[in-house]
């Protein structure tokens, strides 16, 4: 397996446009996160689907953000209108739900920069 | 409220100095404490899950422990290529089982 693939690896874009960043987790795997990293705040959850379904999202920081996921083998997060406190690093994860697998795997990130 | 908390916030270890670092935790109903290492420019790296109290791991140079409200993360004769970033997170049983983190130890290793 690939392990989780996001994209893009590099995002720059002005205030006030729309981003949307793009997942695809691990084949099999049925639970997603999605994880904002700051200098300043470390590793946030943003939000969290089991089965497709969104079942915390309370780490959403404000109405710009959303996140969708339309089948088990793709999620997007979308801000809009982006502004230049949303430049971090975006990471996805993917992990089993349950059982003895439920530590989490990492794609590689986006970096996004909001100019 | 549920919390991760890492210490010492840095370490700079000469190769072949053992130490060790922290992670305690303030969760109701723990699912899972699991160590990564983040390298930079990269997502975190999987190490280590632990379950229960008295229950350890090992890989390498590294050995992870738990106890009922902490962990710990030894290191013994570190070499250069074992400075990273370590993480610590938690999977709560509440919560929606969610996965939170900690602020991580960075660890810098001198040849």
């Amino acid at each position: 397996d690939a392990g989780v693939i996001q994209s893009p690896r590099h995002e720059v874009t002005e205030m006030g446009q729309e981003v949307t960043l793009r997942c695809k987790p691990i084949s099999g795997h049925n639970s997603l996160f999605w994880y904002r990293q700051t200098m300043m705040r470390g590793l946030e959850l943003l939000i969290y689907f089991n089965n497709n379904v969104p079942i915390d999202d309370s780490g959403m920081p404000e109405d710009r953000f959303s996140a969708k996921m339309p089948n088990a083998s793709f999620s997007t997060l979308k801000i809009q209108p982006s502004e230049p406190r949303d430049s971090a690093v975006y990471f996805c994860a993917s992990s089993l739900g349950q059982g003895s697998g439920t530590e989490a795997f990492f794609g590689q990130g986006t970096r996004l920069t909001v100019v | 409220e549920d919390q991760v908390t890492q210490s010492p916030e840095a370490l700079r270890l000469q190769e072949g100095e053992s130490s060790s670092l922290n992670c305690s935790y303030t969760v109701s109903g723990l699912r899972g404490l699991f160590w990564y290492r983040q390298d930079p420019g990269k997502g975190p790296e999987f190490l280590f899950t632990l379950y229960s109290a008295g229950e350890e791991k090992e890989k390498e140079r590294l050995k992870a422990t738990l106890t009922k409200k902490e962990s710990f993360l030894h290191i013994t004769a570190p070499k250069p290529e074992d400075s990273a970033t370590y993480l610590c997170a938690v999977r709560m049983y509440s919560s929606a089982s969610k996965i939170i983190f900690g602020s991580g130890t960075r660890l810098s290793i001198r040849p």
